[in-house]
């Protein structure tokens, strides 16, 4: 059974550090990654997505992916306190054959907390 | 662009009774996946929807179902509603089936059953 794991937190940040969120997802075949913000009580917002290994840089955000090692990573710069929020990393599985059938897993996100 | 568009906001039914969900994707999205998300078991996913065809499906009771409209608008229905039915039940449409095919998530209706 594919799965994405990442840690629940949550993790605590003072105010202009870096926050590192991790994933770990259990397929070696996954294609695309992407990285969803959530406010309480609202919905998920795609906020980065990446398909290679290495660095994937936007505005304060940056998405890692190491496809070898299974792993996938948001780091926000200078933090704010809105960015408190939970974080979810979603990884692409192949549903059906043929390259056009992609379904998106979701881990159960991260609690981040940026502290003033 | 419009977003993906959810209706209603806010339910309120009780044991028993069936409920009705719609979805509007944004412009031009054929694919449209519906989700159910409580605090304890995060996002799980329902059913996936292409071109009027469920794709993809979720390990749900068949008491969830749902189907999309020629315009790709979609609609989920739950019978014989139960207490642990009560959840933020959320939409979100992407341009079609490949990998780097980005999904955007609807505001989501918050059902809650007595």
């Amino acid at each position: 059974q594919k799965e994405v794991e990442q840690n629940s937190g949550p993790l605590s940040v003072p105010e202009g550090a870096i926050a590192s969120l991790n994933c770990t997802y259990s397929d070696r075949v996954s294609q695309s990654f992407f990285w969803y913000r959530q406010y309480s009580g609202k919905s998920p917002e795609l906020i980065m997505s990446i398909y290679s290994n290495g660095d994937k840089e936007d505005g304060r955000f940056t998405a890692q992916l190491n496809k070898a090692s299974q792993y996938v990573s948001l780091l926000i710069r200078d933090s704010q306190p809105s960015d408190s929020a939970t974080y979810l990393c979603a990884v692409n599985w192949e549903a059906g054959s043929g390259g056009s059938n992609y379904k998106l897993t979701f881990g159960k996100g991260t609690l981040l907390t940026v502290n003033p | 662009k419009a977003g993906v568009t959810q209706t209603p906001r806010y339910l309120i039914k009780t044991r028993g009774q069936q409920v009705t969900l719609s979805c509007s994707p944004i412009s031009g999205h054929r694919s449209v996946s519906w989700y159910q998300q409580t605090p304890g078991q995060g996002l799980q996913f329902l059913f996936e929807y292409f071109s009027e065809t469920q794709r993809n499906k979720g390990n749900f009771p068949g008491r969830f179902s749902g189907r999309q409209f020629s315009n790709s608008r979609s609609e989920m229905n739950v019978s014989t509603l139960e207490l642990g039915d009560s959840a933020l039940y959320l939409c979100a449409s992407k341009t079609g089936g490949a990998s780097f095919h980005e999904q955007f998530f609807g505001p989501g209706t918050r059902l809650t059953v007595l």
